[in-house]
């Protein structure tokens, strides 16, 4: 019963370098997302796909790019690392949209420091 | 001004207490309001869902809406040392789901029930 893994968790990066989180969600939703959570600052969101094929900015998707690979995955890459990209980065995903809720299912996150 | 405050604490109360958790916000077409539950190193949790003005119970946990004081609280009864967690509050205009359905988030507030 894994629901939303990503990978790494742990990462170091040098400024410019480049690297994908990957993220794959196995409760065959519809919708997923890449936030990132800062102290201070709460939960952002970065990108999101709300279905197969689609991909949409957040609030703060610059030095950012995503791909929808399939259903269940949906990466996040930094083309070129900078030190403000140190941050923790959580995948999510949920069902369609119902007037009793959406709820969003959280990974467990993956801690980002660019040097 | 950031659309949703919540008081970051931390928040330290006996075992046994009854913990009350705010958040604030200023856009009044917010229907949806959210509280999620993140414990230290993991992604947040769902914990309680209300759809517009009202109360809702489950178990030691009521959720209250004041939406004309645009004020949301999340009540915990008996707090146990395993409710010690941050405790994010969200809301949206509506269903979440897409590119005009945003979900914000508040900062979360630390809590730390000891024992």
């Amino acid at each position: 019963n894994a629901g939303v893994t990503q990978t790494p968790k742990f990462q170091v990066l040098k400024t410019g370098q480049s690297m994908t989180l990957q993220c794959a969600q196995d409760m065959n939703h519809n919708s997923m997302y890449w936030y990132r959570q800062d102290p201070g600052m709460g939960l952002r969101l970065i990108y999101y796909s709300a279905s197969e094929g689609t991909t949409d900015k957040g609030e703060v998707p610059n030095g950012y790019n995503v791909s929808r690979l399939n259903k269940r995955e949906f990466s996040l890459r930094l083309e070129s690392a900078a030190p403000s990209q140190t941050s923790v980065y959580f995948c999510a995903s949920s069902d369609r949209p119902r007037s009793s809720g959406n709820t969003i299912y959280f990974g467990e996150g993956s801690w980002l420091t660019v040097v | 001004q950031k659309e949703v405050e919540q008081d970051p604490g931390p928040l330290s109360v006996p075992e046994g207490a009854i913990v009350s958790l705010n958040c604030t916000y200023s856009n009044s077409a917010f229907q949806y309001f959210m509280w999620y539950r993140q414990y230290s190193r993991k992604g947040p949790e769902l914990l309680m869902y209300t759809y517009s003005s009202g109360n809702k119970e489950d178990g030691r946990f009521t959720a209250q809406v004041d939406k004309s004081s645009k004020y949301i609280s999340l009540f915990i009864r008996d707090s146990q040392p395993s409710d010690s967690a941050t405790y994010l509050c969200a809301m949206s205009a509506n269903v979440y789901g897409g590119a005009t359905n945003k979900l914000i988030f508040g900062t979360g507030t630390l809590l730390a029930v000891q024992p």
